[in-house]
């Protein structure tokens, strides 16, 4: 069965860092892009960041750039989103996704929560 | 950024009738490779995202066969033929042609 869990979510306070981990397991090929999607309380959904996984070429989006870093772990099958200057808004469930095929986020997580509060 | 709006926002549906939902593309979807990757995805209360079309209008597996997509030039739709309690949540298109991967601002589905 393949499988994405993610960890490393908590509260932490403005200009705060948080490092997020993301497991996959049970799949048989790793082509294509790893993706971070957020969801603040109670909104739809934002993608955050996008590695993909042969040629680590990454991408982000401008309300990250600069303070968000994706990395993966082609070893242990690991991707990872370094997050640092945080802000309250932030704040957000945030899931790992992977393209099985390209352009498709076909597999995702349960989530990880992240919460920026003083 | 490709900008994607999704309407109606909002839909109330009776059991056994039909639904739909459009999301528009600011621009083409046709990715280099021939393929239009445009994905729909169901959130349950409470669950992850869910993937249920891939590429317009094919179904993921174990996705019911009352889920269908399609598309007229950049207007691309998600039908439900007949609406069962368990399609209670939000639907999201995405499209994943173009980096960043954009989604729609969701669509609300309840029961009347």
């Amino acid at each position: 069965e393949v499988q994405l869990v993610e960890s490393g979510g908590g509260l932490v306070q403005p200009g705060g860092s948080l490092r997020l981990s993301c497991a996959m397991s049970g799949f048989k090929s790793h082509d294509h892009a790893m993706h971070w999607i957020r969801q603040a309380p109670g909104k739809g959904l934002e993608w955050v960041s996008g590695i993909f996984w042969n040629s680590g070429v990454t991408g982000y989006a401008d309300a990250v750039k600069g303070r968000f870093t994706v990395s993966r772990d082609n070893v242990n099958n690991f991707v990872f989103l370094q997050m640092n200057s945080l802000r309250v808004e932030d704040t957000a469930l945030y899931y790992c996704g992977k393209d099985v095929a390209p352009g498709g986020l076909g597999v995702w997580g349960q989530g990880t929560t992240v919460t920026v509060s003083s | 950024d490709v900008v994607m709006t999704q309407s109606p926002l909002s839909l109330a549906v009776t059991l056994g009738q039909p639904a739909s939902i459009s999301c528009r593309s600011s621009q083409s979807l046709v990715y280099a490779d021939g393929n239009t990757y445009l994905n729909w995805f169901q959130q349950r209360p409470g669950q992850s995202p869910r993937r249920l079309i891939y590429k317009v209008s094919d179904r993921d597996s174990g996705v019911p066969d009352r889920f269908s997509g399609s598309v007229s030039g950049t207007v691309f739709t998600l039908k439900i033929s007949r609406v069962e309690a368990e399609d209670v949540g939000v639907y999201y298109c995405m499209q994943g042609t173009h980096w960043p991967y954009t989604f729609g601002q969701g669509t609300k589905l309840e029961i009347k």
